[in-house]
């Protein structure tokens, strides 16, 4: 079945800096690419989401990139801030209705 | 408005007991999905609603789970004699119609908080 592998499972940078996380999976079906950001004893919240037919979609601070012959999409976020800390998870929509979720990245923001 | 609202919020349990999980979708949503998230890790598909279709339970890790849907809205989870493995995070979300796939993010999934759930 459809399978997402996310990493890196833990991310530290200097606020200001970029943070980048990246994810693989495996059916090539696949078309829809959410992630969602978990802030402690919340559940997830969707932040953005891109199609298979297109290759990058920008929101303000936060970026998303797909590619599709690679079987890998990511997430760009640049000046981060401390508020930007949280567990953050991507998921991949395969030849299915379901939601096929990464295992997380925990992103800490230094002030 | 309202979002997705899930009861309790916290469950303590003794191991060989029956808890139910409750989940009120935002209203209108067709669509209701409920996931596990274990300490620290990712969410675990358990099961899913769509209107009055058949329900997909594929997700399911044992007999022991089971899950309702009354009147196309509140959603219980079920999960009989209680194991200490099945202490985790169940996680519920509804979307404004199940299709994923080609609705892309015209529907997205709202979650609710989820509940935490300890087997002792």
């Amino acid at each position: 079945g459809e399978n997402v592998e996310q990493h890196p499972s833990t991310l530290s940078v200097q606020e200001g800096d970029s943070a980048v996380i990246k994810c693989t999976y495996s059916d090539s079906a696949s078309n829809y690419f959410p992630w969602y950001k978990q802030e402690l004893g919340k559940g997830p919240q969707l932040i953005i989401d891109i199609r298979s037919n297109v290759g990058e979609k920008k929101d303000q601070r936060i970026a998303v990139t797909l590619n599709k012959t690679a079987k890998h999409f990511s997430l760009h976020i640049t000046e981060t801030q401390p508020e930007d800390s949280a567990v953050y998870f991507c998921a991949a929509c395969g030849s299915s209705y379901k939601l096929i979720f990464g295992s997380g990245t925990r992103l800490l923001v230094r002030p | 408005g309202a979002g997705v609202s899930q009861s309790p919020s916290n469950k303590v349990t003794e191991k060989g007991k029956d808890v139910e999980l409750r989940c009120d979708p935002i209203s209108g949503h067709t669509a209701l999905y409920w996931y596990r998230q274990s300490l620290g890790q990712g969410l675990e598909f358990l099961i899913y609603f769509q209107g009055n279709s058949a329900p997909d339970k594929s997700g399911l890790p044992s007999d022991r789970f089971s899950a309702e849907r009354t009147g196309g809205s509140v959603s219980t989870l079920t999960i009989q004699r209680t194991q200490q493995e099945d202490s985790a995070v169940y996680l519920c979300a509804s979307s404004l119609w199940g299709d994923i796939w080609t609705g892309g993010g015209d529907s997205p999934l709202h979650f609710g908080n989820g509940t935490r759930l300890t087997v002792t």
